[in-house]
């Protein structure tokens, strides 16, 4: 069965600060990946996405996620965080010949100090 | 357009007792799919409904079950409730099975005691 790990449970930083956030699956065959924020009491939102192509993908907000097919990994990075960017923070896999069923990673609580 | 709704948005149940949670999807998707997602974990997958019918299905047991309805709505029923049923429980609508963008609702927080 295929699972995510993501490295980091917590991640404190200050406004302006870069942010890396290492996400690794393991599944052996094709799959597509996924970043979901949770902004506190909201739903979870699509950060982006990767199905094929440029690996290397932008999403919205400023995020962006690098797909290294040989190290199995997506990590989600932002330059430059803002306050507003406090949230936590989802890597999920999704096989392709497993229909759209998502497996998430635990999560990354993210805290910006202003 | 509304998005995903999912009602109640807070649910309190003793053990033993059972529970019917309700989803209605995003306009335009057909396929809505169940998560759990325990206090500092990452949502898991319960089961996928589309065509009215069952799936997909993780890894959770046979107290654990769904209907859709021909609007595409869908409850999520779970028997028996124990105390490790107490989550968020997530509902996520997509048009059609094949791996695409995936609407979250805000989901329904159960305890039970």
């Amino acid at each position: 069965a295929q699972s995510v790990s993501q490295h980091n449970h917590h991640v404190i930083l200050s406004e302006a600060a870069s942010l890396e956030l290492g996400c690794n699956y393991s599944y052996g065959g094709t799959v597509n990946l996924f970043w979901y924020v949770q902004y506190p009491g909201q739903h979870l939102q699509l950060l982006l996405k990767y199905f094929s192509g440029d690996p290397l993908v932008k999403g919205i907000k400023g995020f962006e996620a690098e797909f290294i097919k040989s190290k199995f990994s997506f990590n989600l990075r932002k330059p430059s965080v803002q306050w507003s960017d406090t949230a936590e923070y989802f890597c999920a896999v999704n096989p392709k010949a497993a229909g759209n069923k998502l497996t998430f990673g635990g999560g990354t609580r993210v805290l910006v100090k202003p | 357009d509304a998005g995903v709704t999912q009602s109640p948005t807070h649910l309190i149940k003793t053990r033993g007792q059972q529970v019917t949670l309700r989803c209605s999807p995003k306009s335009g998707h057909d396929t809505v799919s169940w998560y759990q997602q325990a206090l500092g974990q990452g949502p898991q997958f319960i089961f996928q409904y589309y065509e009215e019918e069952e799936r997909q299905r993780g890894n959770f047991p046979d107290r654990f079950s769904g209907h859709q309805f021909p609007n595409y709505s869908s409850e999520l029923n779970v028997n028996a409730l124990l105390l490790g049923d107490s989550a968020l429980y997530l509902c996520a609508s997509s048009p059609g099975t094949g791996g695409s963008k995936a609407f979250f609702g805000q989901g329904t927080r159960l305890t039970v005691v």
